[in-house]
């Protein structure tokens, strides 16, 4: 059964930082492209960014691009999500789904790990 | 990136059927068979429930059905049980390729 477990969620100050991790267990990590999708409380969903298989190629919704960065670590089957320039408006539930490309649709989640950015 | 348009909410009563809307434009829905529905129960997280408009992944009920003309997609349940209430999303990709989900709907089963 595929695992996605998200990790590094927080409380943390507006301009401030976070890095959040997905580890990944039972599929082959590496030739899975990955996403993280976000929830605001009491709203719906909203996706985030995604990343192929090698890390080479990244996709940002414009409600992050330039804050946010997604990067994988293939070696250790983890996602991750680089936050700066925190929000009030970026907290949230934040999902690592993993993807089934030849479908565009995210076929499993994790739990979410919840981002509080306040003052 | 717009959410795609879903009602708030919907509601029926056990065994009867209802039908979710989803309206996006040619860059999203309208342009692709890639609409996806998911299913997230209070707390939990987001289960997939059709893929590719239409098909259902293995151990999806066959209660759930989905389809699209233009640039609208919906999502169908049929003899409703009480399990089936949840918010219900849509997702399409998109010609930037990127993602936009709707905005979600509440389905309460009377």
């Amino acid at each position: 059964e595929v695992q996605l477990l998200e990790s590094g969620g927080g409380l943390v100050q507006p301009g401030g930082s976070l890095r959040l991790s997905c580890a990944a267990s039972e599929f082959t990590f590496s030739i899975y492209a990955m996403n993280w999708v976000r929830q605001a409380p009491g709203k719906g969903l909203e996706w985030v960014s995604a990343i192929s298989g090698s890390g080479g190629t990244t996709y940002y919704a414009d409600s992050v691009k330039g804050r946010f960065t997604i990067s994988r670590d293939n070696s250790k089957n983890t996602l991750y999500l680089q936050m700066n320039s925190l929000r009030a408006e970026d907290t949230a539930v934040y999902y690592c789904a993993k993807l089934n490309w030849n479908l565009r649709s995210f076929h499993y989640w994790g739990q979410g790990t919840l981002v509080t950015v306040s003052s | 990136q717009s959410a795609l348009t879903q009602p708030a909410s919907v509601s029926g009563s056990p065994g009867q059927s209802i039908t979710i809307s989803c309206t996006g434009t040619s860059s999203d829905v309208g342009g692709y068979n890639y609409v996806s529905w998911y299913q997230q129960h209070a707390g939990k997280a987001p289960k997939l429930m059709i893929h590719e408009v239409s098909n259902r992944p293995s151990g999806v009920s066959n209660r759930f059905s989905g389809s699209k003309s233009g640039n609208t997609a919906s999502l169908t349940i049929s003899g409703l049980q009480a399990e089936d209430e949840a918010d219900y999303y849509c997702s399409s990709y998109t010609s930037s390729s990127t993602w936009v989900f709707g905005g979600g709907t509440k389905l309460t089963v009377l």
